[in-house]
C-alpha cells in the first residue's frame, strides 16, 4: 500500500507570510496532484506534475515534484487570507487509476 | 458544461440502514471513482468504474458496493449502516479511468452522510 505522508498537518500564519506544505512518501508515483478543499465541498485540483524535478507555478503558488517522484512540495509567497483551505496531495500508482491522499494540511491565513 | 453532480448533498439515516448515493459524470468523462473522507483526514479510496466495469476496489468491506450505468452515472450503496460510515463520500470522474499522466481526475461536491 502507497502511503503520502504532509506536514504540516495545522498551519496558522499572517497574511503576506511565505510558507511551504510538503508531501512525503517511500514509494514512486506516476504524478502527483494537489487539491485544495473547502469546507463541506469537494476537492478542487491546482495543479498535476508528471516529470521528477518538475516545477509548475500558478500564480503565488510554487509546486515541485522530487527527482525520484517520491515527494512534492507547494509553496505559497505572500499568502492572502482567500488561500485559507484544506490542501491535499494525491499520488497516481503507477500501475493503476485511484488516487492516495496525504492527511491534508489545514491552512489558515489571519488578517 | 457541468462539473460532477452528487445526490443528495446531505443524508441522515440510522445504524443499520441502507443508502444509495448517486453521481453524474463530466460530460464525456468514462469513468467514476468513488472517495470516503472522514473528518480532519485524506480521501480513502473506495471504488473505481470504467465503462460499466470495476477496475479498482480499496480496502472496504463488503456492505460497499457500486454499480456504473450506461450513461456513465455511478451508485454507491453502503449496507447496515455502522456510526463510523458518517463521512463525506466523493465521487470523482475522469475521461478514461488512468489517473496522473493521461488523466485527470475531477471531484464533485460530495454527499454528507451521518449515520445515527
Amino acid at each position: 500500500t502507497q502511503l503520502l505522508e504532509q506536514s504540516p498537518q495545522f498551519l496558522s500564519i499572517q497574511e503576506g507570510e511565505n510558507l511551504t506544505v510538503y508531501c512525503n512518501s517511500s514509494s514512486v508515483f506516476s504524478s502527483l496532484q494537489w487539491y485544495r478543499q473547502e469546507p463541506g465541498e469537494g476537492p478542487v485540483l491546482l495543479v498535476t506534475v508528471v516529470t521528477g524535478g518538475e516545477v509548475k507555478k500558478l500564480k503565488r503558488l510554487t509546486f515541485q515534484f522530487g527527482d525520484a517522484r517520491k515527494d512534492s512540495s507547494l509553496h505559497i509567497t505572500a499568502a492572502q487570507t482567500g488561500d485559507t483551505g484544506l490542501y491535499l496531495c494525491a499520488g497516481a500508482e503507477t500501475s493503476g487509476s485511484r488516487l492516495t491522499f496525504g492527511e491534508g494540511t489545514q491552512l489558515t491565513v489571519n488578517p | 458544461d457541468a462539473g460532477v453532480t452528487q445526490s443528495p448533498t446531505h443524508l441522515i439515516k440510522t445504524r443499520g440502514q441502507h443508502v444509495t448515493l448517486r453521481c453524474s459524470p463530466i460530460s464525456g468523462h468514462k469513468s467514476v471513482s468513488w472517495y470516503q473522507q472522514v473528518l480532519g483526514q485524506g480521501p480513502q479510496f473506495i471504488f473505481q468504474y470504467y465503462e460499466k466495469e470495476e477496475r479498482g476496489r480499496g480496502n472496504f468491506p463488503d456492505r460497499f458496493s457500486a454499480r456504473q450505468f450506461p450513461n456513465y452515472s455511478s451508485e454507491l450503496n453502503v449496507n447496515a449502516l455502522l456510526l463510523g460510515d458518517s463521512a463525506l463520500y466523493l465521487c470523482a470522474s475522469s475521461l478514461n479511468g488512468r489517473a496522473g499522466r493521461t488523466d485527470t481526475q475531477y471531484f464533485g461536491p460530495g454527499t454528507r452522510l451521518t449515520v445515527l
